[in-house]
């Protein structure tokens, strides 16, 4: 089973900032099946990324994700105060399990 | 727009059973992979169960292996997540989750690209 380990655990950056945070795998993974999720408190999660670095649907632009191999990151490249939320990767691959990283909590400094 | 929403959660006793049912509006379940995730008060996500358009391929976390049963209903449009056995650690809001898929780079990339509300479920005596 693939061990996704995401860091920070919590960033702290101001609006306006740029803010980066990682997903490591435990074993190298494919790009296509690398996904990024945001959830705001009491709400469901949202779909930002999937293929390590397609964004879904509505999206804004600031959300960019990278990576290859066992090193993935999404950048939000100037935080607005709606992008402060938990941050989740998933290895979505072609069997399960489906696993998710432990989160990344974006918080305000 | 695409509509996932959850019920028959609640407070149940440790080794207590229950239903969890989903209920899909706007798009026909028949068309996709469905799953259950769930997630403990101030934890992560974690995947339970995955099943197949047709039920012939299904998937449990170890964690509940054994103890609960994924099945869907597509004439009804429906996903069910029975458990039994349930256990204080069982205790997390309950999402439904759709699996959408995309081409990017000549391969087909797979996601939850839509979640129910969750619906809570407590073990506790």
């Amino acid at each position: 089973e693939i061990v996704l380990t995401q860091s920070p655990g919590t960033l702290s950056l101001s609006p306006g900032e740029r803010a980066t945070l990682s997903c490591r795998a435990s074993q190298s993974v494919s790009s296509s099946y690398l996904v990024w999720y945001q959830q705001k408190p009491g709400q469901a999660p949202r779909l930002l990324i999937y293929g390590a670095s397609s964004r879904a649907t509505g999206i804004p632009d600031r959300f960019s994700g990278s990576g290859s191999g066992t090193d993935f990151t999404l950048t939000v490249s100037r935080l607005e105060p709606e992008d402060f939320a938990v941050y989740y990767c998933q290895h979505y691959g072609t069997s399960p399990p489906n696993s998710f990283g432990q989160g990344t909590k974006l918080e305000i400094k | 727009e695409v509509q996932l929403v959850e019920s028959g959660g609640g407070l149940v006793k440790p080794g207590g059973s229950l239903r969890l049912s989903c209920a899909a509006s706007i798009f026909s379940i028949s068309d996709y992979r469905m799953n259950w995730v769930r997630q403990a008060p101030g934890k992560g996500l974690e995947w339970v169960s995955s099943i197949s358009r047709t039920s012939s391929y299904i998937y449990y976390a170890d964690s509940v292996k054994g103890r609960v049963t994924i099945s869907r209903d597509n004439a009804k449009n429906s996903l069910y997540l029975q458990m039994n056995s349930l256990r204080d650690e069982d205790t997390a809001v309950y999402y439904c989750a759709r699996t959408g898929f995309g081409l990017a780079r000549g391969v087909i990339q797979y996601y939850f690209d839509y979640w129910g509300q969750g619906t809570l479920v407590t073990v506790s005596s």
